[in-house]
């Protein structure tokens, strides 16, 4: 079965700092990766996803991820926070083609400061 | 709309009681997924609608939970007996794709359910 690790459950940072948030998974192939955010009171957005191809993807709001396939990883990462990117990122995996029903990790809380 | 509309936003019932909260997915969206997402916790999959067939429903967690997708549109998603440990967040995704991936799920705002 796929399975998600988030294993940072809060992170703090400075507004303007960078930022990296990890993500591993398990799975028997290359699957299908994505990074969602969730900000209070509203629903999952994707970021961005990683189906095959380059493995540094872009998304919205000037996030970035990289597929490392050694490593089994998909981390996010942003080169300078802004203090509206205050919110729970998920990252997903979902097996690629036939059923595609996608797992979360359990998040992570970006906390920014000013 | 053109987003994915839950009702009711909030839900408060006493153990014991049903409950039904209704998803609205987007106009033309094939698919359909449940997710139940505990405090501090990621969504969790509950079931998954392809039009009108339930696909797969291995999430829900009892026989008490129950969904609907009748005429492949709007969902209902029906907890009999309610109880405390059904407190959470329901969300409701759609997403254009059938049989192979297409990656993005759209999500509603979520249906926050308290059992008292």
């Amino acid at each position: 079965a796929q399975s998600v690790t988030q294993p940072d459950i809060h992170i703090t940072v400075s507004e303007g700092a960078s930022l990296e948030l990890r993500c591993n998974y398990s799975y028997g192939a290359t699957p299908y990766l994505f990074w969602y955010v969730q900000s209070p009171g509203q629903g999952l957005q994707l970021l961005l996803k990683y189906f095959s191809g380059d493995t540094l993807v872009q998304g919205i709001k000037g996030f970035e991820a990289e597929f490392k396939r050694s490593q089994s990883s998909f981390n996010l990462r942003k080169p300078s926070v802004h203090w509206s990117d205050a919110a729970e990122y998920f990252c997903a995996v979902g097996p690629p083609g036939g059923s595609y029903i996608p797992t979360f990790g359990r998040g992570t809380s970006l906390i920014v400061h000013p | 709309g053109a987003g994915v509309s839950q009702s009711p936003r909030y839900k408060v019932a006493k153990r014991g009681q049903d409950v039904a909260l209704r998803c609205d997915p987007i106009s033309g969206h094939v698919s359909l997924f449940w997710y139940q997402q505990a405090l501090g916790q990621g969504p969790e999959f509950l079931t998954y609608f392809q039009n009108e067939a339930q696909l797969d429903k291995s999430g829900l967690p009892s026989d008490r939970f129950f969904a609907e997708r009748p005429e492949g549109s709007v969902s209902t998603l029906k907890i009999q007996r309610t109880q405390q440990e059904d407190s959470a967040v329901y969300l409701c995704a759609s997403s254009p794709g059938q049989g192979s991936y297409t990656g993005e799920l759209f999500f509603g705002e979520g249906s926050r359910l308290t059992v008292l």
